[in-house]
C-alpha cells in the first residue's frame, strides 16, 4: 500500500525566514509525486511534477526536489500570502495494486507572520 | 478554460437520504477522479476515470456509492442512505493523463 507522510503538521513562520517541508514516500514503482498547495474551504492547487530522483522545480519563492525515498519544499523568503497547507501526493506503478490513484499526505500548515 | 466546476457547493441532508454531487471537469482532460477531504486530513482517493471507464474504485468505499461519467464528460457521484460519518468535502479533479491534477472547489456535504 502507498503511503505518504508530511512533516511537520504545522509550521509557523516569520516573514523572510527560509524553511523546508517534508515528504516520506513508500510506493511500489513511482510515476510521479505531487507539491499542492490548498487554502481553507477550496480544492487543492496544483504546483509542481516530480518524476525521478535529482529532479528540482521552482516556482517564485519556492522549489520542490526529489529524492527515493522523500520530497523537500523549500520556501525561500516567504510572505505572508504563503500561508496556506501545502500537500504532497504519489501516484504508483500501474504494475502496483494502488494503479490510477493518487496518495495524498495530510499536509503541512505553513502560517507565515509579517 | 473555466477549470474543473461542481455543483453544488453546499449540500445538507438528513441521515438515509440519497445524494448526487456533478462534477464538470476541464474539456481537454482524459482522467476525472473523486475524493473525500475532513478536515486536517488530506484527499482520501474514492474512484477514477479515464475517459468514461471507471478504471479503479476505492476498496474503503462501500457499495453506497457510485459514480458515473457518460460520454467521457462530466461525471456524478451518488451516495445512498447517507450516515453521518459522510459528511465531508467532496472533491473532483481532473488531469491530462499523468501530470498534476486540477482541482474543483468541492461540494461539501453535511449529514444530519
Amino acid at each position: 500500500e502507498d503511503q505518504v507522510t508530511q512533516s511537520p503538521e504545522a509550521l509557523r513562520l516569520q516573514e523572510g525566514e527560509s524553511s523546508s517541508l517534508n515528504c516520506s514516500y513508500t510506493v511500489s514503482g513511482l510515476r510521479g509525486l505531487f507539491w499542492y498547495r490548498q487554502d481553507p474551504g477550496k480544492g487543492p492547487e496544483f504546483l509542481f511534477t516530480l518524476y525521478s530522483a535529482g529532479e528540482e522545480k521552482e516556482k517564485e519563492r519556492l522549489k520542490a526536489t526529489l529524492t527515493k525515498k522523500e520530497s523537500f519544499l523549500h520556501i525561500t523568503a516567504p510572505k505572508p500570502e504563503d500561508s496556506a497547507t501545502y500537500l504532497c501526493a504519489v501516484h504508483g506503478s500501474v504494475y502496483n495494486t494502488n494503479a490510477g490513484k493518487s496518495t495524498f499526505g495530510d499536509g503541512t500548515t505553513l502560517t507565515v507572520k509579517p | 478554460d473555466t477549470g474543473v466546476s461542481q455543483d453544488p457547493r453546499h449540500k445538507i441532508t438528513k441521515r438515509g437520504q440519497n445524494v448526487t454531487f456533478r462534477c464538470d471537469p476541464i474539456s481537454e482532460h482524459n482522467r476525472l477522479y473523486w475524493y473525500r477531504q475532513t478536515l486536517g486530513q488530506g484527499p482520501e482517493f474514492l474512484t477514477y476515470f479515464q475517459n468514461e471507464a471507471q478504471l479503479e474504485k476505492s476498496r474503503l468505499l462501500s457499495d453506497r456509492f457510485s459514480a458515473e461519467r457518460p460520454k467521457g464528460s462530466f461525471s456524478t457521484l451518488e451516495i445512498q442512505r447517507t450516515e453521518q460519518g459522510d459528511s465531508a468535502m467532496y472533491l473532483c479533479a481532473s488531469s491530462l493523463g499523468l501530470t498534476g491534477q486540477f482541482f474543483g472547489p468541492g461540494t461539501r456535504l453535511t449529514v444530519l
